[in-house]
């Protein structure tokens, strides 16, 4: 069946240095992908998405790449900071579904 | 997200007993949805509701019922709660935008669910 996996489960970065998330999907047919920050106590907060024609898309301080042929997809975060602490979803958006499959999260800490 | 609100925000209950998750949404969307959050496990789909007399099973439906009872609030039952029901419990909406691809859900704050 569907699935979306991530790599790492914790990730450390210095602060001011980047960071990469990495999240493999395996349903050739999602044709939608996400990233969601979880900050403690809180719900998931979109942060930016992809759709499957495009390969790489960028935000404020973050960017989103998508590998079709590998099914991989990354989140980068630039000069990360204290505030960028969170556990990292990614989603995936099944063509026809209509529905999000989430991975199980990677827990992203920012050190001093 | 302010414009999702979830109700209670913590909750303890005990085994057997008839509990009701309250959900609602300003921002106007058609589409409700309930997640349940387990440490390690991401989020899991419990019931999604596209429109108001739309309701569709999630892949962890067993234990659960929902009532939409408006296009604003989407509301989750657990009938006869048990311990392995003790998880964090998310609402979200989306916008049924008819553009292919694009359903990005916004989540509500969670209820943070103990049964003893």
């Amino acid at each position: 069946g569907e699935s979306v996996g991530l790599h790492l489960p914790t990730l450390s970065v210095q602060e001011g240095d980047n960071s990469i998330i990495n999240c493999a999907y395996s349903n050739s047919a999602s044709d939608y992908f996400i990233w969601y920050k979880q900050e403690s106590g809180k719900g998931p907060q979109f942060i930016i998405d992809i759709r499957s024609n495009m390969d790489k898309r960028q935000g404020q301080r973050v960017t989103v790449l998508l590998n079709k042929t590998v099914k991989h997809l990354s989140l980068q975060i630039a000069a990360t900071q204290p505030g960028d602490s969170a556990v990292y979803f990614c989603a995936e958006n099944i063509g026809g579904a209509q529905k999000l499959v989430f991975g199980q999260g990677t827990r992203l800490t920012i050190n001093p | 997200d302010a414009d999702v609100t979830q109700t209670p925000r913590n909750r303890i209950t005990k085994t057997g007993k008839r509990i009701m998750l309250e959900c609602s949404q300003t921002k106007g969307h058609d589409r409700m949805y309930w997640y349940r959050q387990d440490p390690g496990l991401g989020l899991r789909l419990i019931y999604y509701s596209f429109d108001v007399k739309d309701i569709n099973k999630g892949e962890i439906s067993d234990g659960y019922s929902v009532s939409r009872q408006a296009q604003a609030k989407f509301s989750l039952s657990l009938e006869s709660a048990i311990p392995n029901q003790t998880a964090l419990y998310f609402c979200a909406t989306s916008d049924l935008s008819g553009r292919r691809g694009t359903d990005t859900q916004y989540f509500g704050p969670g209820t943070r669910l103990t049964v003893l």
